[in-house]
C-alpha cells in the first residue's frame, strides 16, 4: 500500500527564518511526487512535480528536492503570505493519472 | 490558467436530504475528473474517478449508492450525497487535469463544505 508521511505536522517560523518540510513515501514504482499548497477553506494549488531522485525544482522562495525515500520542500526567507498547508502526494506506476496518495500536510505559519 | 469551479462552496442540510455538488472545468475539456474528501487536519482521500459518458470508478470503501457521480459532459461532473447524515459532513473537492499537464498535476476546485444537521 502506498503511504505518504509528512513532518512536522505544524511549523511556526518568523519572517525570514528558513526551514524545510519533509515528505517520506513508500510507493510501488514512483511515477511522480507532487507538492501542493492549500489555503484554509480552499482547494489545493499545484506547485511542483518531481520524477526522479536527485531532481530539484524552484519557484520563488520554494525549492523541492527528491531522494529515493523522501522529498523536502525548502522555504528560504519565508514571508507571512507563505503561510498555508503544504501537501505532498505520490502517483504510483500503473495507476490513473489522478489517483494521488496524499500526506496529511504540514501547516506552515509565518509570523511577521 | 486552467480553472476548475465548484458550487456550492458551502451547504447546510438536514439529515435525510440529498445534496448535489457541481464541478466544472471552465476553460478546458475534462474527460476525467476526480472527487476527493478531506476531513479536518487530514489528508485528501480519493473517493471516485468520474468518467465522461460512463460509470464512475469508486475507491474501496466508498458507497456508490450514497455518493452518486454523474459526468454528463466534458466540462461538468456532479456529486450527489444521498440521504445525508451527520457523518457525511466534510470538505468535498473535485479536480481535473488540463490537456498538456503532466500526470498528477491536477487543478482543484475551491471545495464544497457540507454540514449535515
Amino acid at each position: 500500500e502506498d503511504q505518504v508521511t509528512q513532518s512536522p505536522e505544524a511549523l511556526r517560523l518568523q519572517e525570514g527564518e528558513s526551514s524545510s518540510l519533509n515528505c517520506s513515501y513508500t510507493v510501488s514504482g514512483l511515477r511522480g511526487l507532487f507538492w501542493y499548497r492549500q489555503d484554509p477553506g480552499k482547494g489545493p494549488e499545484f506547485l511542483f512535480t518531481l520524477y526522479s531522485a536527485g531532481e530539484e525544482k524552484e519557484k520563488e522562495r520554494l525549492k523541492a528536492t527528491l531522494t529515493k525515500k523522501e522529498s523536502f520542500l525548502h522555504i528560504t526567507a519565508p514571508k507571512p503570505e507563505d503561510s498555508a498547508t503544504y501537501l505532498c502526494a505520490v502517483l504510483a506506476g500503473g495507476t490513473s493519472y489522478g489517483k494521488l496518495t496524499f500526506g496529511q500536510g504540514t501547516i506552515l505559519t509565518v509570523h511577521p | 490558467g486552467a480553472v476548475v469551479s465548484q458550487h456550492p462552496s458551502r451547504v447546510i442540510c438536514k439529515s435525510g436530504t440529498s445534496v448535489k455538488i457541481e464541478c466544472r472545468s471552465l476553460d478546458f475539456q475534462a474527460t476525467t475528473m476526480f472527487w476527493y474528501r478531506q476531513f479536518p487536519k487530514k489528508s485528501l482521500m480519493l473517493m471516485a474517478t468520474s468518467n465522461e459518458g460512463s460509470k464512475a470508478t469508486y475507491e474501496q470503501g466508498v458507497e456508490k449508492d450514497k455518493f452518486l457521480i454523474n459526468h454528463a459532459s466534458l466540462t461538468l461532473s456532479t456529486l450527489t450525497v444521498t440521504s445525508a447524515h451527520p457523518e457525511d459532513s466534510s470538505f468535498y473537492i473535485c479536480s481535473a487535469r488540463s490537456p498538456g499537464q503532466g500526470a498528477g498535476e491536477l487543478f482543484f476546485g475551491e471545495g464544497s463544505r457540507l454540514t449535515v444537521l
